[in-house]
Formats: C-alpha cells, sequence, structure tokens
C-alpha cells in the first residue's frame, strides 16, 4: 500500500507569493493533518482536518488555510509569504481520535528568499 | 496547555554503547506518548508508543521507553545502539479531547560515532 504522498518535494518562493502544497493521505485513512517544522526544532501543528472538516488549528496568523477533498486529499495554503515561513511542511493522515497513530509523508521543503 | 521537553539538544554516543533520551511532558489530562524518529531528508517515523497498559512499551529494533506518571516522563532508550540509529529523535503527546493534534517537543540527535 502506498504511504502518504506529498508534492512538490521542494519549493522555492518569493517574499509575498503564495503557495498550495498537496497532500494524499493512506487509503482509508480520513484525517489529514498539517504541521510545520522550521529547521532545527520540532513540528508544530497547523491544522487537522476530517471528513472535509477542520477539527483543529495551531497558533498559525489567517494567512494559512488549508482544505479537504471529497477523496480526502488535502491541500494547504499560505498567503503572502515571510521568510518566516521557510520550513519542512509535512502531513500525516490517521485513523480519527488520539489513540491512533498518524503516519507522515515525505515532506515539501518550502525556502521562501 | 500540553508541552513536550526534550532535555538534550544533541546526544553522541559510540556504538555499541547504552543511550538514553530524555523527554518529559506537561499535561493535565491523561496523554498518549509517542517516539518519532527522522532520518535526513525524510519525515517522521513512529519508534514506540504508549497508550494504557503496561509502562513500558518496546519496539522491534531494541528501542524501549518507560511512562512514569508521577514524573510525567516518557524516556527512551536502547542498551545497544548502531549506527544506523544516528537519527533525530521526537517526543510527542496527544490528548482525547484535542483530537489527532500531536505536540512535539525540540528533538534530539543522536550521533553513533564507530
Amino acid at each position: 500500500d502506498a504511504g502518504v504522498t506529498q508534492s512538490p518535494t521542494h519549493l522555492i518562493k518569493t517574499r509575498g507569493q503564495q503557495v498550495t502544497l498537496r497532500c494524499s493521505p493512506i487509503s482509508g485513512h480520513k484525517s489529514v493533518s498539517w504541521y510545520q517544522q522550521v529547521l532545527g526544532q520540532g513540528p508544530q501543528f497547523i491544522f487537522q482536518y476530517y471528513e472535509k472538516e477542520e477539527r483543529g488549528r495551531g497558533n498559525f496568523p489567517d494567512r494559512f488555510s488549508a482544505r479537504q477533498f471529497p477523496n480526502y486529499s488535502s491541500e494547504l495554503n499560505v498567503n503572502a509569504l515571510l521568510l518566516g515561513d521557510s520550513a519542512l511542511y509535512l502531513c500525516a493522515s490517521s485513523l480519527q481520535g488520539a489513540y491512533y497513530e498518524q503516519y507522515f509523508g515525505p515532506g515539501t521543503r518550502l525556502t521562501v528568499t | 496547555a500540553q508541552s513536550v521537553t526534550q532535555l538534550d539538544s544533541q546526544v553522541p554516543v559510540f556504538e555499541e554503547a547504552p543511550v538514553e533520551l530524555r523527554c518529559n511532558y506537561s499535561s493535565s489530562v491523561s496523554v498518549y506518548l509517542f517516539w518519532y524518529v527522522q532520518y535526513p531528508n525524510q519525515g517522521l517515523q513512529l519508534l514506540l508508543k504508549y497508550l494504557s497498559g503496561s509502562t513500558l512499551v518496546e519496539s522491534i529494533n531494541g528501542f524501549e521507553a518507560e511512562f512514569n506518571k508521577s514524573q510525567t516522563s516518557f524516556h527512551l532508550r536502547k542498551p545497544s545502539v548502531h549506527i544506523s540509529d544516528t537519527a533525530e529523535y521526537f517526543c510527542a503527546v496527544s490528548e482525547e479531547a484535542a483530537g489527532n493534534k500531536l505536540t512535539f517537543g525540540g528533538g534530539t540527535r543522536v550521533l553513533v560515532k564507530p
């Protein structure tokens, strides 16, 4: 079975631009979560979606938004990019509930110049 | 609010020596505890987890972690490390009411030297 997939692998953007990152969960998983991992730090929770509804939001500005599609894939959008948005963006899929393991994709490396 | 502290940012260790990675958490409710490993340029992989029951949990590759509720700790240990264990290790917690949100520590980089 395929694991969590993310695209693109790498991305370079300029300050002020907008970016869209994509994630496909493991088959059967209806929950998708997004995390930001700045170099040298642990991942920080951005969003969780389950059954196309937002179920959790971390402490990130409104420039960050996401959505989940009927096939449970998800997109993370970041507007008005700042240098500080440079990070590895990780997507994780799971069954719903804190009890369940989350499976992480390889991430999208975003560099903002 | 929950928080996770990993007390050591880097741990150099010689091959075949033991290693312990420390993790302390802060939460007002019952939690589930996880250790994830991240190899260079890769995503996170689950190493082991504590959900309930026995406070000592083991992984298939020789790691073990012990949940200590009174000390709010979940330290990771391996009695004999290999070069291939060189990686970054993250402790994480989740709470029932918070759904699938994981709160991670800052990570501990393990460098195994020959």
